[in-house]
């Protein structure tokens, strides 16, 4: 079975600080999506990583796929309160059958 | 555009009964997901199917069944409820090729008492 998991589970931290949130596994993936959930709603994509080492930034967000595409980083630079979420990274299995498995999920609140 | 729809947003079964969960995508994709979501959990795969009359398991699909007989929808059916299912539900569509991007629909909350 293929895990990835996610830490730390929980971050509660003051705006204007920086964070990262970690995504591990022992299992290579094809690809890393990561994702911001909003309370009720949906998963909505944030990036995809494809190339080990690749490095995608989004703003005061930055993204890196490890070098071997086992694992995967989100780091957060100056948090605001509209960064709040849960936050789930998702690789593509190599199986070439378009799989995706989830992380456990990160939830990131950012006080003002 | 709607993009992904799912009906009902809320549900409250008995156990044993059973329901199906309707999905519904205007994008013309060809890969579409369910997945269920426990409190503060990941998303976890239940079937998916890559067209029209072609669906596969994922890693939980015990308790479900799916059938696809268009390209624009993708029921996902409960047999016999238990409370094990109480969760919410996501349906996800892919466009295909190269590219990794799922869309998701608003979610189902399922209760089973």
């Amino acid at each position: 079975t293929q895990l990835l998991e996610q830490s730390p589970q929980f971050l509660s931290i003051q705006e204007g600080e920086n964070l990262t949130v970690y995504c591990n596994s022992s299992s290579v993936f094809s690809s890393l999506q990561w994702y911001r959930q909003e309370p009720g709603e949906g998963p909505v994509l944030l990036v995809t990583v494809v190339t080990g080492g690749e490095v995608k930034k989004l703003k005061r967000l930055t993204f890196q796929f490890g070098d071997a595409r086992k694992d995967s980083s989100l780091h957060i630079t100056a948090a605001q309160p509209g960064d709040t979420g849960l936050y789930l990274c998702a690789g593509g299995l190599t199986s070439g059958t378009y799989k995706y498995i989830f992380g456990t999920g990160t939830r990131l609140k950012v006080l003002a | 555009n709607a993009g992904v729809t799912q009906t009902p947003k809320f549900r409250i079964l008995k156990i044993g009964q059973s329901m199906t969960l309707q999905c519904t995508q205007d994008m013309n994709h060809n890969y579409m997901y369910w997945y269920r979501q426990d409190p503060g959990m990941g998303l976890k795969l239940i079937y998916y199917s890559v067209g029209a009359g072609i669906t596969d398991k994922g890693e939980v699909p015990n308790g479900y069944n799916v059938s696809r007989s268009t390209t624009e929808d993708f029921p996902l059916r409960l047999e016999l409820a238990a409370p094990s299912q109480t969760s919410v539900y996501f349906c996800a569509t892919r466009r295909g090729g190269n590219t990794d991007t799922q869309y998701f629909g608003p979610g189902t909350r399922l209760t089973v008492l």
